[in-house]
């Protein structure tokens, strides 16, 4: 079966622009994650999403907002794009009443402000 | 708050050897799992392997294995007979257990680099 998405792969803006990621989780996957990947603060937590809902939430600020539709593919915006932001965004799927068996992780967006 | 240490940024081990990773966390909750991912260059984190802390007996997936020490919090990743393909960033992980949607999220290690030499 197919894996978890992410589009697109690599990704260029200019400080100020907004962006939006997408990630498409496996089939039957209802549960998305987010994480951030930088060299400097590793892998941090974004947000969850489970029947369109946000049941958790990192510690990003609120430029960082996340939506997940009904066919569960989910997506994430940042507005006001900071050089900071530049990183790799990792999507994660899983089972929900499953989570322990683990999550499937997408190929990421690489994200560069300049 | 639960915190991962991977104390080994970067190792190296010749082909067919037996390499083991440290990780060592931090937790006051008592059902938790445990995991190994890893992250070759094509950026996708693959999951290797996974504890569940309730289990006493150790996880073992083909070549890999896991050493897990409840009382000292320790989970190593053993991997046996090591090939090229082995050679990746590899992230220790802690999710804490909960029976309904709460404050679970994975927390990570900051990585170890495995280079397999041939």
């Amino acid at each position: 079966k197919a894996g978890v998405t992410q589009t697109p792969r690599y990704l260029i803006k200019t400080r100020g622009q907004q962006v939006t990621l997408s990630c498409s989780p496996i089939s039957g996957h209802r549960s998305v994650s987010w994480y951030q990947q930088t060299p400097g603060q590793g892998l941090q937590f974004l947000f969850e999403y489970f029947s369109e809902t946000q049941r958790n939430k990192g510690n990003f600020p609120g430029r960082f907002s996340g939506r997940q539709f009904s066919n569960s593919r989910s997506e994430m915006n940042v507005s006001t794009l900071e050089l900071g932001d530049s990183a790799l965004y990792l999507c994660a799927s899983s089972l929900a009443r499953d989570r322990g068996n683990g999550y499937t992780f997408g190929s990421g967006t690489r994200l560069t402000v300049v | 708050a639960q915190t991962v240490t991977q104390s080994q940024p970067e190792m190296s081990v010749q082909e067919a050897e037996t390499v083991t990773l440290s990780c060592t966390y931090d937790t006051s909750e008592s059902n938790y799992y445990l995991f190994w991912y890893k992250q070759p260059p094509s950026r996708q984190m693959i999951l290797v392997i996974r504890q569940e802390a309730y289990k006493q007996q150790n996880a073992t997936e083909n070549r890999f294995s896991v050493n897990f020490q409840k009382a000292a919090k320790s989970f190593s990743l053993k991997i046996s007979d090591s090939q090229l393909g082995d050679t990746a960033m590899y992230f220790c992980a802690f999710m804490k257990h909960m029976s309904n949607f709460g404050n679970e999220k994975l927390t990570f290690g900051t990585g170890t680099r495995l280079t397999i030499i041939p």
